[in-house]
């Protein structure tokens, strides 16, 4: 149990565009969703933390109108990387929090995306 | 959110045992030490969990000794596929933030 998943795995996408990303909690659900991005050899960075039906919490210098993070249900989180750069190419993690684990600090982690802005 | 520091990297050989320490000297009361795991291009995956003493599951052992400032994770007999990085994160269950320290690069070799 504890499935988390996230689509696409992979995607390439053309400098200017906007590419989104899901992340689903398949068989629990999910108050708390994270979103990470990581690049090359370098540690996950936790990007901004999402709790269903409010506005997400974004970490220092990550810019919120680049990054639009919806979590519309207890089961799904969205990611949109709006007018993406090269720079952007990056590996995107997400992970949940499980309701009711209140005395667990386990979060589960999807497969990630890799996204390449050519 | 108390900080961590791991060795950046490890090699040991197959079959043996290896041992990842990490340091959080300003660990909180309410704070729980949690170990990842995580190979090239996926994501992390939970290993172990604990708060004191020693904590052992299936696939490895977690010692934290009473001050509670540093905790090491134990591997027993490696295989090759336990080439893998390896986080140690700190924080407590109403902290809803979880920030990954530079983590223990293990290579295991035949």
């Amino acid at each position: 149990g504890a499935v988390v998943s996230q689509h696409p795995s992979r995607v390439i996408c053309k400098s200017g565009t906007s590419v989104k990303i899901e992340c689903r909690s398949l068989d629990f659900q999910a108050t708390t969703m994270f979103w990470y991005r990581q690049f090359p050899k370098q540690s996950l960075m936790l990007m901004a933390t999402s709790n269903e039906g409010s506005k997400a919490t974004y970490e220092q210098g990550v810019e919120k109108d680049k990054f639009l993070i919806n979590h519309a249900s207890l089961t799904l989180s969205t990611l949109t990387v709006t007018s993406a750069h090269p720079e952007d190419s990056s590996f995107y993690i997400c992970s949940a929090r499980r309701q009711g684990d209140q005395y667990s600090y386990e979060q589960y982690f999807g497969p990630g995306t890799r996204l390449t802005v050519t | 959110l108390a900080k961590t520091t791991q060795p950046i990297s490890m090699d040991s050989y197959e079959g043996q045992e290896v041992n990842i320490t990490c340091s959080h000297n300003n660990i909180a009361t309410n704070d729980y030490i949690t170990w990842y795991q995580q190979f090239p291009s996926q994501g992390p995956r939970f290993i172990i969990q604990g708060y004191k003493t020693k904590v052992t599951n299936e696939v490895a052992s977690l010692f934290i000794p009473a001050d509670r400032k540093s905790s090491t994770l134990s591997l027993p007999r490696v295989s090759l596929s336990d080439t893998a990085v390896y986080y140690c994160l700190v924080g407590s269950s109403g902290g809803f933030k979880t920030i990954f320290g530079a983590g223990t690069r293990l290579f295991v070799k035949a």
